[in-house]
């Protein structure tokens, strides 16, 4: 089967760092993405993992390991700003190359 | 550059008429569009794959009848809500993946669907 899990809710201070894991089991695996969503508002791109390993973009860094099933995104020197739901999702190989969504970890940060 | 755009951004409707969304990639070409539907506080739901020049292809438990996809060009989806109800009211997204990318998805901004 297809499944894609990870925390439902997490909370954070402003200028800490959280991390957010995802673990998948998807046949077909390709590679990781990781989405961010403020509420009302459509998904936006923060991350592609095709390789095990650690990509940072500023400060955000996601991280992947094929062999275990599980990803983290990495997020910095937190912002007010950064308050949103974050999507895990696993692309899939087969036809049309769709991505698994996970439900999505809703994050807070507190002042 | 690979926007995408959504038509309209909200929609009321009553219930047992129709509503058209439209989805287009403004600097990019996109033979395989995909249509979402969320639900408050819930991830995406991956409703159907919509591929230029071809049939659809819907997830299990999504009526092709009901939610009418056209792919007609390169550059343009679109989704129409046939006869809609109270139930389908909804936050619907589309995305696009740009020709030649193997699997990123640019979203467009997407649609709020009230049905009274």
């Amino acid at each position: 089967g297809q499944n894609i899990d990870q925390p439902t809710e997490m909370t954070a201070t402003e200028g800490a760092i959280v991390q957010i894991n995802c673990t998948y089991q998807t046949s077909g695996f390709n590679g990781l993405f990781w989405y961010q969503q403020h509420a009302g508002e459509a998904p936006t791109f923060l991350s592609y993992n095709v390789l095990d390993g650690l990509e940072e973009k500023g400060r955000f860094s996601s991280f992947l390991s094929r062999s275990k099933g599980y990803s983290y995104l990495l997020l910095k020197e937190l912002q007010m700003k950064d308050s949103a739901s974050y999507l895990c999702a696993a692309s899939h190989a087969g036809n049309n190359r769709k991505l698994i969504w996970g439900l999505g970890t809703s994050l807070a940060v507190n002042p | 550059g690979a926007v995408v755009s959504q038509h309209p951004s909200r929609v009321i409707c009553k219930s047992g008429t129709s509503v058209k969304i439209e989805c287009r990639s403004l600097d990019f070409q996109a033979t395989t569009m995909f249509w979402y539907r969320q639900f408050p506080k819930q991830s995406l739901m991956l409703m159907a794959t919509s591929n230029e020049g071809s049939k659809a292809t819907y997830e299990q438990g999504v009526e092709k009848d009901k939610f009418l996809i056209n792919h007609a060009s390169l550059t343009l989806s679109t989704l129409t809500v046939t006869s809609a109800h109270p139930e389908d009211s909804s936050f619907y997204i589309c995305s696009a993946r740009e020709n030649g990318k193997t699997y990123e998805q640019y979203f467009g901004p997407g649609t709020r669907l009230t049905v009274t």
